[in-house]
């Protein structure tokens, strides 16, 4: 059965302090891995999707990156209003859904 | 705001008692997602629709169904509510609903609490 595990579980950082989260899959053929930013109590928003080990994408203070076991979001500088919890979640090609993980919590304190 | 919307905000049943949560997509999204999350589970897949049709399923409950209807919103109707039901509701939406490419946008969800 595919597997999302999600690293820290929480995670408390100074602004301005760069760090990274983790979120390793047990997957037969990943064909897509996409991270969501979640605040409490709100639905998961969009951020991006990854298709094949190698590539990376960024939006402002956030980076994706893509291994062949592996994803990591790294946030470079945050700001408290990066405080959020980020989700990560896999497909593959048998399954027709998104298998989440059980995301980091991030807390950026001012 | 993701353009999915999500009727009631808030919902607070007793155990037994039967309940309908309504989802409609973004414009021009064919498909709906429905999925719960709770504390100790984590965001888990309940149910797919693709323009009508029910297209995958997930871990939903036999007393736990759904429908897409013409005009593509969704109800998903949740009966003989016990306690462990007690969660968030989240719907999505996407254009052609393939998880493989599509990117599923999550609406802000029906906090149910059974009491």
């Amino acid at each position: 059965e595919d597997q999302v595990t999600q690293s820290p579980e929480a995670l408390r950082l100074q602004e301005g302090e760069s760090s990274s989260l983790n979120c390793s899959y047990t997957v037969s053929g990943l064909r897509g891995l996409f991270w969501y930013r979640q605040d409490p109590g709100k639905g998961p928003e969009f951020l991006f999707t990854l298709y094949s080990a190698g590539e990376e994408k960024e939006k402002e203070r956030l980076k994706a990156t893509l291994t062949k076991k592996e994803s990591f979001l790294h946030i470079t500088a945050p700001k408290p209003e990066d405080s959020a919890t980020y989700l990560c979640a896999v497909v593959s090609p048998g399954a027709q859904k998104l298998v989440f993980g059980q995301g980091t919590r991030l807390t950026i304190n001012p | 705001d993701s353009g999915v919307t999500q009727t009631p905000k808030h919902l607070i049943t007793a155990t037994g008692q039967r309940v309908t949560l309504r989802c409609s997509p973004r414009s021009g999204d064919l498909s709906v997602y429905w999925y719960q999350q709770s504390l100790d589970q984590g965001l888990q897949f309940l149910i797919q629709y693709y323009n009508g049709e029910e297209r995958a399923k997930g871990n939903i409950l036999e007393r736990f169904s759904a429908q897409q209807f013409p005009d593509l919103h969704s109800e998903l109707n949740l009966s003989s509510l016990e306690l462990g039901d007690s969660a968030l509701y989240f719907c999505a939406s996407s254009v052609e609903g393939l998880p493989i490419t599509d990117t599923q946008y999550f609406g802000p969800g029906t906090r149910l609490t059974v009491l």
